[in-house]
């Protein structure tokens, strides 16, 4: 069975400082994987994907993620956040098959500090 | 603009009481999820349907039950049953074809039990 886990519930940062979101998977088949940003009482957004190809993947507001098989992981990063960055962020998994469930982490909340 | 649409936004129920969320979607999707939010839980799975008239159970099944009348639409119905029923509820779908795209999300709708 998939599973996504999110090792921070929180982390904290201050404005305009790097930001690591951390996002480890196990599967024993390739997968594809996705970070969804949730703001207050709002449905969760696609921030970006990995589906194959170039392990690097970026967004259009300065997200990135790499997808590292050997580590089954997929953190996203920024170089500078802003205030407004501050969410919930989850990570989710899917098999290459002809499910199409997503299974979600946890979650990591973003807070961005002036 | 193609979207899904979940009503109401906020949704009060007494005791004993069965209470309906509705999640439209005009984008022609196939599949499509209920999901239950709790803090510091994530998403977890309630119903999904991949087709008209056919639905699967999640992981929380209990004490919910769903209808695919239409490609369209899905429904789901808290029932007296569900003895923990306050929690922001999130519907989602996805394209057959399309389905490596991830999920398109509604807005939620937010359950109180009074």
């Amino acid at each position: 069975a998939q599973s996504v886990t999110q090792l921070d519930s929180q982390v904290p940062v201050f404005e305009e400082a790097p930001v690591e979101l951390r996002c480890n998977y196990s599967s024993s088949v390739s997968v594809y994987l996705f970070w969804y940003v949730q703001y207050p009482n709002q449905g969760l957004q696609l921030l970006l994907k990995y589906l194959s190809g170039s392990t690097l993947v970026e967004s259009i507001n300065g997200f990135e993620a790499e997808f590292n098989k050997s580590q089954t992981s997929f953190h996203l990063r920024k170089p500078s956040v802003h205030i407004s960055d501050t969410a919930e962020y989850f990570c989710a998994v899917r098999k290459m098959d002809s499910s199409y469930k997503l299974i979600f982490g946890s979650g990591t909340r973003l807070l961005v500090r002036p | 603009d193609g979207g899904i649409t979940q009503s109401p936004k906020y949704l009060f129920r007494k005791e004993g009481q069965n209470v309906t969320l509705s999640c439209e979607q005009n984008l022609n999707h196939d599949a499509m999820y209920w999901y239950r939010q709790d803090p510091g839980q994530g998403l977890r799975l309630i119903y999904y349907s991949q087709i008209v008239n056919d639905f699967q159970k999640g992981d929380i099944a209990e004490g919910y039950s769903v209808s695919r009348e239409k490609k369209e639409s899905f429904p789901l119905t808290v029932t007296s049953a569900q003895k923990n029923p306050t929690a922001f509820y999130l519907c989602a779908s996805t394209s057959r074809t399309g389905a490596n795209y991830g999920y398109t999300f509604g807005s939620g709708t937010r359950l109180t039990v009074v």
